[in-house]
């Protein structure tokens, strides 16, 4: 079985500071790692993955993951912040023969001030 | 190629009376899992499916909940004689075949708001 844990539930940061969302996980076999953005009233969009080769993930608007296999974490990150990225955020791990079932973290509250 | 989805939006229940939300997966993907968002919570896992069979219900309350997937038409989740805790914004999500045993990612609906009161 697979746990993850967001240590931060919420996170307020003023606009274009940095942002770090922390994510760890535990699990007896290999997985493959997600971060979901969730905006007010919406449903869950895919911000990033990890499956294999390079470690550190980016996505198209600025994010970026880095999967640690020793201290089991898959942090994302933000070197600047814009109001837009008001949300919640969801770390996410599935093990390969569960096929695609998720397993979510509780999400961490991100909300950016002017 | 439409997304996930997933109707009504919202659903509004008075408490003893039964819900069904529909899912319409992507084209394609004969792959779909149910979650659970309670208030204030992370997304729960309760049921996977492919078409006409159940492979994972270890999320599904063992009372009241019931899901299918046809062969035709969309996958239904179904609450009997809902109570006020079954409020919660319930989300489906699809994905396609695997292919190679490679995991692919899952592609969310828009998810129903369920009330009861």
């Amino acid at each position: 079985a697979q746990s993850v844990t967001q240590l931060d539930s919420q996170v307020p940061v003023f606009e274009e500071a940095p942002v770090e969302l922390r994510c760890n996980y535990s699990s007896s076999v290999s997985v493959y790692l997600f971060w979901y953005v969730q905006y007010p009233n919406q449903g869950l969009q895919l911000l990033l993955k990890y499956l294999s080769g390079s470690t550190l993930v980016e996505s198209i608007n600025g994010f970026e993951a880095e999967f640690n296999k020793s201290q089991t974490s898959f942090h994302l990150r933000k070197p600047s912040v814009h109001i837009s990225d008001t949300a919640e955020y969801f770390c996410a791990v599935s093990a390969g023969a569960a096929g695609n079932k998720l397993t979510f973290g509780g999400g961490t509250r991100v909300l950016v001030k002017p | 190629n439409a997304g996930v989805m997933q109707n009504p939006r919202h659903l509004v229940r008075r408490r003893g009376q039964e819900a069904r939300l529909r899912c319409s997966p992507m084209k394609g993907h004969s792959h779909v899992y149910w979650y659970r968002q309670l208030p204030e919570e992370g997304l729960k896992f309760m049921v996977y499916l492919q078409k006409e069979n159940i492979i994972d219900e270890s999320g599904m309350p063992k009372e009241r909940f019931s899901a299918e997937f046809p062969k035709e038409g969309p996958s239904i989740l179904r609450i009997q004689q809902v109570v006020r805790g079954d409020s919660a914004a319930y989300f489906c999500a699809s994905s396609p075949r695997k292919a190679g045993g490679q995991n692919t990612e899952a592609f969310f609906g828009q998810g129903t708001r369920l009330t009861v009161v």
